[in-house]
């Protein structure tokens, strides 16, 4: 069955340093998702991205953050500056055109800032 | 915030049917409910979806009320696998899903 997969599984990086989380989508979909979980807290969107571009953002998505999706496959956030608050596990997912979106998950990315 | 309530917590002997609700009372005519659960550590996981009509897959059956304002997921024999947080959303089309607090379901052996 095909899975969403993530790299790397755990990522750890010093204040101030970029950083970029990688996602192989399933192949034949078309609506691509990165969320975040802060350790304890509910699970928080983040962006959604579709046709090359962003399609919705939240107030946690700033200018510190982006997307791209930069050869057909892979799907990557990049967090510029990274503080304190960014350590979470990050989620990306992706959702089919059927009609209806049920996204799925990939397994997260854990990044701790030190 | 998330739209839809839910109990915080519930139990379910290994073997036997857990039955989760949630209360859906902002529910659109046409805003769709989904269910989704997060085993520990892992990304949450699609369960099943359904508009009107009661749904079922090879997981789960969804129960909608006549009115849609409430829903049942049905986890026909639970197992110990099945220990998860469980999240009920309503939403249109590809948009974000907004996660609440879920229930947190323990299968008991």
């Amino acid at each position: 069955e095909p899975e969403v997969t993530q790299t790397p599984s755990h990522q750890v990086t010093q204040m101030g340093q970029e950083v970029i989380l990688r996602c192989v989508p399933i192949s034949n979909h078309l609506y691509f998702y990165w969320y975040r979980q802060i350790l304890g807290q509910k699970v928080e969107f983040l962006v959604s991205f579709y046709n090359n571009e962003i399609s919705e953002k939240s107030e946690i998505f700033d200018d510190q953050f982006s997307v791209e999706r930069p050869d057909g496959s892979n799907f990557t956030l990049k967090i510029r500056s990274t503080k304190l608050e960014d350590s979470a596990m990050y989620f990306c997912a992706s959702s089919p055109w059927t009609g209806t979106y049920e996204q799925y998950f990939g397994p997260g990315t854990r990044l701790t800032v030190t | 915030d998330a739209k839809t309530t839910q109990p915080t917590s519930m139990d379910c002997a290994e073997g036997r049917a857990a039955n989760l609700p949630c209360n859906h009372s902002t529910i659109s005519g046409n805003e769709y409910v989904y269910w989704y659960r997060q085993i520990h550590s892992q990304g949450p996981q699609y369960i099943i979806h359904g508009l009107k009509n009661n749904e079922t897959n090879e997981m789960a059956s969804l129960i909608i009320t006549e009115d849609r304002k409430s829903s049942t997921l049905i986890l026909p024999h639970a197992t110990l696998r099945d220990t998860a947080v469980y999240y009920c959303i309503d939403m249109l089309g590809s948009e974000k899903l907004v996660f609440g607090k879920g229930t947190k379901l323990t299968v008991n052996p």
